[in-house]
């Protein structure tokens, strides 16, 4: 199975301020990534897809890059509504995995 | 509007069987793989389940297979996830989340769409 981690597991930033997340997985999964922002006690929503495709209705504050083995969410100017818990998730190969999730605090 | 709405789930003894149904709509379902995702209590999103538009491929987690089936009635545009042997280690909120595409034999893509979840709770 293809191990996704994400760093860091916590991050607190401030209005305006600009966040990257990263995940790695442990096999090659070229663009076949995906992220997610979840909020308490509601469903997931997707952000990006094949690592950098923006889906529809996400603000374009929201960025994706990496291929390969290293991959990253950026925020370009962080808002309060950012906050919440953001996972990424390969599909590049069964069984689907998702990283353990980074919390983001808005300060 | 494309809505998934998931039902079946409550509190069941350890050993104990429950079926979960997802209700699709606002989309063409027989086009579409989907799948099962659930989240333990304050822990993180676990893909359960798998099928392909015409159910010829179903997929399972490790943790789940042998015990539980998904399957789906595209004449009912419904999903469902017929849960055996359950544990107290399945207990969770249960996502129906739709692909943004059909899996093959090997994949299957993201999931554009999820519904509100329905809670498992496995517990004697």
């Amino acid at each position: 199975d293809i191990q996704m981690t994400q760093s860091p597991s916590s991050v607190s930033a401030s209005v305006g301020d600009r966040v990257t997340i990263s995940c790695r997985a442990s096999q090659y999964i070229n663009s076949w990534l995906a992220w997610y922002q979840q909020k308490p006690g509601k469903a997931p929503r997707l952000l990006i897809y094949t690592a950098s495709t923006l889906q529809s209705g996400v603000p374009s504050r929201f960025s994706g890059g990496g291929s390969g083995t290293d991959f990253t969410l950026t925020i370009s100017s962080l808002q309060p509504e950012d906050f919440g818990t953001y996972y990424c998730q390969q599909a590049n190969s069964l069984p689907i995995t998702f990283g353990q999730g980074t919390q983001l605090a808005i300060q | 509007e494309v809505q998934l709405l998931e039902s079946g789930g409550g509190l069941v003894q350890p050993g104990g069987s429950l079926r979960l149904s997802c209700a699709a709509s606002g989309f063409s379902f027989n086009d579409y793989a989907m799948s099962w995702v659930r989240q333990a209590p304050g822990k993180g999103l676990e893909w359960v389940s798998a099928i392909n538009s015409r159910s010829e491929y179903m997929f399972y987690a490790d943790s789940v297979k042998g015990r539980f089936t998904i399957s789906r009635d595209n004449s009912k545009d419904t999903l469902y996830l017929q849960m055996n042997s359950l544990r107290a280690e399945d207990t969770a909120v249960y996502y129906c989340a739709k692909d943004s595409g059909d899996c093959s034999r090997t994949s299957c893509s993201e999931f554009d769409y999820w519904g509100q979840g329905t809670l498992v709770t496995v517990s004697s």
